[in-house]
């Protein structure tokens, strides 16, 4: 079983719509959790940066952590075609020198 | 700020061919550089990480002589393939860690992506 799941998609949704992306993960030493943006043929770019559990903010991206039931979220708003990309979560345990685990990633596709 | 380059962005060499690719933080001292690589429509697979100063970590599975990893300085690591074969055509991208910004944050450069004749 990984230790990190996540629906690889593809996700398809028109401009404007909430995007909710999710991941799963099975290890209780995750503490730190992370989105990233991925376009085709470029590196990955952290969007959203979350400690432990609860709700981050950050313009039309919304950041969800909920420990008890190991699940993370992303929620965009106003979704928009340049939203288009790979979304990957990860994790850390946050000990000095713990590496990311990632999930597989999803692909959006948001429709003009 | 926290910005990674990676070159070169693309290369594309005959089997056998040794190929370096550098990374380098560029506003920013990074103690600890990681290097992923990534096949198409898959997640990025962690190969090594890389202390400043120290020999590099590999992940199991990582053959240590062929993917050699020199960390010289806080805002340069190296990757060089050596003898190259068409099984290591990918994308390697790195990533590095902000040493003042807490240990956690990883940012990543924009890639290599290698093709092995």
């Amino acid at each position: 079983q990984k230790e990190v799941e996540q629906d690889p998609g593809p996700l398809s949704v028109p401009e404007g719509a909430i995007v909710s992306l999710n991941c799963t993960y099975s290890n209780s030493a995750f503490q730190y959790f992370m989105w990233y943006r991925q376009y085709s043929r470029k590196g990955p770019e952290l969007l959203m940066y979350t400690y432990s559990s609860g709700n981050k903010e950050d313009g039309r991206f919304t950041a969800q952590v909920d420990k008890s039931s190991k699940y993370i979220s992303l929620f965009i708003r106003d979704s928009q075609p340049s939203d288009s990309a790979t979304y990957l979560c990860a994790m850390s345990r946050g000990t000095s020198g713990s590496r990311l685990t990632f999930g597989e990633g999803t692909q959006l596709t948001v429709n003009p | 700020g926290a910005v990674v380059s990676q070159h070169p962005s693309r290369v594309i060499c005959k089997s056998g061919t040794s190929v370096k690719i550098e990374c380098r933080s560029l506003d920013f001292q990074a103690t600890t550089m990681f290097w992923y690589r990534q096949f198409p429509k898959q997640s990025l697979m962690l190969m090594a990480t890389s202390n400043e100063g120290s020999k590099a970590t590999y992940e199991q599975g990582v053959e240590k002589d062929k993917f050699l990893i020199n960390h010289a300085s806080l805002t340069l690591s190296t990757l060089t393939v050596a003898s190259a074969h068409p099984e290591d055509s990918s994308f390697y991208i790195c990533s590095a860690r902000d040493r003042a910004g807490g240990e956690i944050k990883q940012f990543f450069g924009p890639g290599t992506r290698l093709t092995v004749l």
